[in-house]
């Protein structure tokens, strides 16, 4: 079956713009979702599709994708963004569900 | 208000069995697909099981074929993993989870309920 790769671990200053990237052959097929999970709780959608963001997530969350990377923008990062993240999304092959390992965002 | 409620977790020993429950609310239960995420202490994510809207399809993670059996209630609007076999690897947090329709994006979790094997 295909992999998703992140990045263990991004740092941003407090304010300033960070890139959280997501890699995988799936992703040439598919959009990818991405959440956020804040310590002791459960994942939370932030970003989906070509360019969808659920009710209730700040503006400051974008994504966007280009050939076998997806990537989710946090424009601006604040403190309570320091989570980590994951990406999704499906599978051509083997499982139909694939997650990346997840990145951990500190906010310096 | 969507809800998914999780039960069922606990201390298990190696070889043993438990049966995971999810009580769904606030949205139409049967007009969607559900799935079980695990997610092991410290760790990632990981898909475990998906179910299509009326039980007709599932589908399962390598790892627990033949072990694990997903299962709903559309009348009940309840989600079940049976899991039997259980190995040490298998603890962790197990989230019921909604999907958008049509897509892998996960918009709902439950709070999730910890299954912890041990020998």
């Amino acid at each position: 079956s295909s992999e998703l790769t992140q990045d263990p671990a991004v740092s941003v200053a407090l304010g300033q713009t960070v890139r959280i990237t997501c890699q995988g052959d799936s992703l040439r097929s598919y959009y990818a979702s991405w959440y956020q999970q804040r310590p002791g709780q459960a994942p939370v959608l932030v970003f989906y599709g070509e360019d969808n963001r659920p009710s209730g997530i700040p503006d400051r969350f974008s994504g966007s994708s280009s050939g076998d990377t997806a990537s989710l923008t946090i424009t601006g990062a604040q403190a309570e963004d320091e989570a980590d993240y994951y990406c999704n999304s499906r599978d051509s092959s083997g499982n139909p569900v694939l997650f990346a390992g997840g990145t951990k965002l500190t906010v310096l | 208000e969507v809800q998914l409620v999780e039960s069922g977790g606990g201390v298990v020993q190696t070889g043993g069995s438990l049966r995971l429950s999810c009580a769904a609310s606030g949205f139409t239960f049967d007009d969607y697909a559900m799935h079980w995420v695990r997610q092991p202490p410290g760790k990632g994510l990981e898909w475990v099981s998906l179910i299509n809207w009326d039980g007709s399809s599932k589908d399962y993670t390598d790892s627990v074929k033949g072990r694990f059996t997903i299962s709903r209630d559309n009348t009940k609007n309840s989600l079940y993993l049976e899991m039997n076999s259980l190995r040490a690897d298998d603890t962790a947090f197990y989230y019921c989870v909604k999907t958008i329709w049509g897509s892998t994006a996960f918009d709902f979790w439950g709070q999730g309920t910890m299954v912890t094997v041990s020998s």
